[in-house]
């Protein structure tokens, strides 16, 4: 019983298109993230939701957009995709936004070509 | 701005030795230091934190840390390195402060323990 899931684990696609990534966390944690790690590991936060209230959005391209229907759902929407954006990304929760003890699921692998 | 350094990318150990894997952080404020393990094609685990308290914690598979404050270091240590062990580790640190909730990665250290 998978406590952090993410859908699909590979996806490969064309430069332009638009893809989506879902996540849902059955921990019932107050607090998800999207995380992206680069080819070289280097791991980076890009967005933080709160039961459903953005609360952490770093300098990402507009092109990437979360939504949050419920406090145990997280999903990641990236329109017209870039080389650049090919990478693993990670969705992850913790029980309340004051601890640093998150709990990542396998990662979703995005190659772009 | 908050940072955390970790000066090796790859940490080589002999099976039984003991290990350290280096980390020294960067943050306005008191810190909130944690360490993370990621196993190939895996996410990353929780290993253990700092928050305040004792400045040696423990945490899973036997590994602690050291918290130091005057060198603001949080180093991962091990007595007896088992092969298991061979990952990639992320230290990571936040603020204490309410409104401080962005968790900053290191790089990593390959950490790879020889039979």
């Amino acid at each position: 019983d998978t406590a952090v899931s993410q859908t699909p684990k590979y996806l490969v696609t064309q430069m332009g298109n638009d893809k989506s990534i879902k996540c849902e966390q059955n921990l019932g944690h107050d607090t998800m993230y999207w995380y992206k790690q680069d080819s070289k590991k280097f791991l980076k936060i890009m967005f933080s939701y709160n039961n459903k209230e953005l609360i952490i959005n770093e300098t990402v391209p507009n092109r990437f957009s979360p939504k949050s229907p419920d406090k145990a759902h997280l999903n990641l929407h990236i329109n017209s995709l870039e080389l650049g954006d090919s990478a693993v990304y990670f969705c992850a929760s913790s029980p309340t936004r004051n601890t640093g003890e998150l709990f990542f699921g396998e990662g979703s692998r995005l190659t772009v070509l | 701005a908050q940072s955390v350094a970790q000066p090796e990318d790859q940490v080589n150990v002999a099976e039984g030795n003991p290990l350290t894997v280096k980390c020294t952080y960067s943050v306005s404020g008191n810190p909130y230091l944690f360490w993370y393990v990621q196993y190939p094609n895996r996410g990353l685990q929780f290993l253990l934190k700092y928050i305040t308290g004792d400045n040696l914690v423990k945490g899973s598979y036997g590994f602690e840390a050291e918290f130091n404050k005057s060198q603001t270091s949080f180093h991962l240590k091990k007595p007896s390195a088992l092969v298991s062990d061979s990952a990639l580790y992320f230290c990571a640190v936040r603020g204490a402060n309410f409104g401080n909730e962005k968790l900053t990665f290191g790089t990593g250290t390959r950490l790879t323990i020889i039979p």
